[in-house]
This record gives C-alpha cells, sequence and structure tokens, in this order.
C-alpha cells in the first residue's frame, strides 16, 4: 500500500517567518513530487514539483527532496496570512512524462499565519 | 498544463435520488479523466479513471453501479451518483490526464445528501 504522511498540523506561524511543511512516502519507487495549496471548499491548486534530489525555489517557495530517506519538504519563506490553508503532498511513481494516474496524495497540514 | 470545468460547485439532493456531475476539458482533448472523492480532513482518494470511448476503471472499494462514469467524448466525463445516500456526501473532483505527472483538477463539486 503507497502511503503519503504528513503532519495535519495545525501548524501555526508568525507572518514573516519561514513555514516548513514535511511529508514522507512509503513507496521508494516514488518519481515525481508535488506540492498543492487546498484553501477550504476549493479544489488543490499545483505550487510545485520536483524530480530530483535537493532544492527547488520558485519564488518564496523551496521544495527539497532526500530520496534516500524518503522526504520531502516545503519552505514558505515570508509568510503572509494568504497562506493560510492545506498543504497536500502528492507522490507519483511515474517518471516526468509518464502521466497521473500514479498519483497518491497526503491528508495535508493545515497551516495558518498569524498576522 | 490544462484547463478543467467541473459543474456544479455545489449540489444538495435528497436521499435516494441521483446527481450528475460534468467535469469538461477546455483546452486538451482527454483520453483519460481522473474522479477523486475527499472527505473532511482527508486526503483526496482516487475513485476511478475515466477512459474515452471505453469502460471506467474503478478502484477497489468503489461500487461501479452507484458511481456511473461516462466518458463520451475526449472534453467531457460525468460521474453520476446513483441513489444517493447521506454517506455519500463529499467533495468530489475530476483531473484530466495528460502527460505530466501532476493532476490538473477541476473546481470540484461539494455534494450533499439529506
Amino acid at each position: 500500500q503507497k502511503e503519503v504522511e504528513q503532519n495535519s498540523g495545525p501548524l501555526s506561524v508568525p507572518e514573516g517567518a519561514i513555514a516548513s511543511l514535511n511529508c514522507t512516502y512509503s513507496d521508494r519507487g516514488s518519481q515525481s513530487f508535488f506540492w498543492y495549496r487546498q484553501y477550504s471548499g476549493k479544489s488543490p491548486e499545483l505550487i510545485m514539483f520536483i524530480y530530483s534530489n535537493g532544492d527547488k525555489e520558485d519564488g518564496r517557495f523551496t521544495a527539497q527532496l532526500n530520496k534516500a530517506s524518503q522526504y520531502v519538504s516545503l519552505l514558505i519563506r515570508d509568510s503572509q496570512p494568504s497562506d493560510s490553508a492545506t498543504y497536500l503532498c502528492a507522490v507519483n511513481i511515474n517518471p516526468p512524462g509518464g502521466g497521473a494516474d500514479g498519483l497518491t496524495f497526503g491528508k495535508g497540514t493545515h497551516l495558518i499565519i498569524q498576522p | 498544463g490544462a484547463v478543467v470545468s467541473q459543474h456544479p460547485s455545489r449540489v444538495i439532493c435528497k436521499s435516494g435520488t441521483s446527481v450528475k456531475i460534468e467535469c469538461r476539458s477546455l483546452d486538451f482533448q482527454a483520453t483519460t479523466m481522473f474522479w477523486y472523492r475527499q472527505f473532511p480532513k482527508q486526503s483526496l482518494m482516487l475513485m476511478a479513471t475515466s477512459n474515452e470511448g471505453s469502460k471506467a476503471t474503478y478502484e477497489q472499494g468503489v461500487e461501479k453501479d452507484k458511481f456511473l462514469i461516462n466518458h463520451a467524448s475526449l472534453t467531457l466525463s460525468t460521474l453520476t451518483v446513483t441513489s444517493a445516500h447521506p454517506e455519500d456526501s463529499s467533495f468530489y473532483i475530476c483531473s484530466v490526464g495528460t502527460d505530466h505527472t501532476e493532476a490538473f483538477f477541476g473546481q470540484g463539486t461539494r455534494l450533499t445528501v439529506v
């Protein structure tokens, strides 16, 4: 059974600080990794994807992947109240270009940015 | 990516009735679409894979006779919840299958069965 584990939170972070979200996955064959943001009552929206070990930065967001430890994280710098949402980690056993049929989602971490 | 439109965004129905949810791919000819269900504070769970022109593939534990899927064109897949009961109340989300490994989601449908 493929599993993606996240701390459900809530994780409370002061405005302007760095929010750190973590995710572990069970299938060592996973090849593609994603972070989605989901506001209450809305569908998830893709924030970042990462395929290779190391860090990937996009604006205020940095995704980190460590395949040996089966661990992926998301850092949000200069956190804003609008970042308050549930963050879903998702992994796919397919490589880039391989399609979305192998996606497994975590339950999400509820992040609260305190003004 | 792909732009996906899902309708309705919210529906309330009486127990025992059927509800149809539409998922449209607006800018991509989708031979495959995915239907997910999300209960409160839970992860998205894949229910079924919709295949254009052929039968859908259902995940283990999902009743194919209860959740009818029709994918008659490359831009439209429908999910019909038949004889809905309160335990079917959930957030239903579709996504379009492309070569990309990430999902492109519709807006989701909040179903409440009373």
